[in-house]
Order: C-alpha cells, then structure tokens, then sequence
C-alpha cells in the first residue's frame, strides 16, 4: 500500500521568510496530492492539491511542485505571516481513494 | 466553518463507559468519515460511508461501531475502550468517491481521553 514520509516535523521561519515542506510517496499509481491545514482546536483544512499530470500549481503565496520520477512533492509557502503557524499535512492517493497521509510539519512564523 | 459540524468537542470517559460521537454535514454531501487522529501519527482512516452504505471497514476495533442513518448525519458508538483509544476523531465528508474532483472537508472533531 502507499506509504507518505513528511520532513520536517517542525519548521520556524521569520515573518517574511520562506517555507519548504517536503513529502515523498511509495506507490508509483498514486494520481492526488493534497495539502492541508490544522490550526490549533480546528480539524484540517484543504489548501491546495495538485494531480499527476501537473508539475506545479500555484494559488497566491502557497505554490505545490510534483516530480513523479522522483515521487516526491513540496508545499512552498512565500511571504510567510504570523496566521500560516499551523500543522501541515501532505496525502496521496489513487483515484482520491483511501487517502494516505504524512505525520504533519508544525510551522511556526515568529513576528 | 466547514459546514461539518461535530459533538460533542471533549469527551471523557471511563474505560466501561458507552458513549457516541455525533457529526453532520450541511452541504449535501454523499460520502462521510471517521478518521482518527493521534499525536505524532498519521491520520488513520476508521470508516467511510457512501450514501448511508459503509464502503470502508479499516481494521477497526469491533468496540468502535459507527452509524449512518442518512447521508447527513455520521455516530461513532464507542464501549469499553482503552487508554490507547484516546485520540481526536475527526469526522469529514465528500460529494462522493473516487473522482478526481473530490474534496474532503473536516469537522473540528471530538478530543476523547480514555481513563
């Protein structure tokens, strides 16, 4: 079955700053990335999502990039402001079915 | 708000106790969710509903009963749990499966601590 890695666990970065999570996949067939969002007493919340045949997507300052040979994609957030501090997660899936997720990357953004 | 909506959003609850966790959805949707949510772990898939018929059992403790009596409305019965259980459950719903255009969208879930 599929099986997501999510680096790094934590990530602190200065208000303005730049944000890179990365997360790699196993099965070759997966075809759906999401990224989502948790903040602190709320459940997770979609982003952004990226499908297999294409290899970045953008939506303001939060930008997605897919490399299938290498199985691996990356949630790049620019500007950051102190409202992105949250937990982010990465999942794959086929066909949007049974979605598999990474353990979550906590960002902090320090004023 | 997501428009999913979960009760109660704390529970605490001995290990011989019976309660249910209560999640509906408001925007007319088919297909529901539990998945379970513990510190450091992915999020586990429990159980997933299409339109009121279960189409996902995940390995799931037979103490976690789940309900869906409409395509709105989602119960996690739990009895006789264990300390290991405590966990947030989070309830979640999609227009239905397995299209490429599906979106999840979560509730808050529920914060259970098993004593």
């Amino acid at each position: 079955g599929e099986n997501v890695e999510q680096h790094p666990s934590t990530l602190s970065v200065q208000e303005g700053d730049s944000a890179v999570i990365k997360c790699t996949y196993s099965d070759s067939a997966s075809n759906y990335f999401p990224w989502y969002k948790q903040e602190l007493g709320k459940g997770p919340q979609l982003i952004i999502d990226i499908r297999s045949n294409v290899g970045e997507k953008k939506d303001q300052r939060i930008a997605v990039t897919l490399n299938k040979t290498a199985k691996h994609f990356s949630l790049h957030i620019t500007e950051t402001q102190p409202e992105d501090s949250a937990v982010y997660f990465c999942a794959a899936s086929l066909n949007f079915q049974k979605l598999v997720f990474g353990t979550g990357t906590r960002l902090l953004v320090s004023p | 708000e997501t428009g999913v909506t979960q009760t109660p959003r704390h529970l605490v609850m001995g290990m011989t106790n019976k309660k249910s966790l209560k999640c509906e959805q408001h925007l007319g949707h088919n297909a529901m969710y539990w998945y379970k949510q513990s510190a450091k772990k992915p999020l586990e898939l429990m159980f997933v509903y299409n339109f009121k018929e279960q189409t996902e059992n995940n390995s799931v403790p037979s103490r976690f009963s789940p309900e869906c009596p409409n395509s709105s409305h989602l119960f996690l019965h739990l009895h006789t749990l264990q300390p290991e259980d405590s966990a947030l459950y989070l309830c979640a719903s999609s227009q239905d499966l397995g299209d490429l255009n599906e979106k999840l969208f979560f509730g808050s879930g529920t914060q259970l601590s098993v004593l």
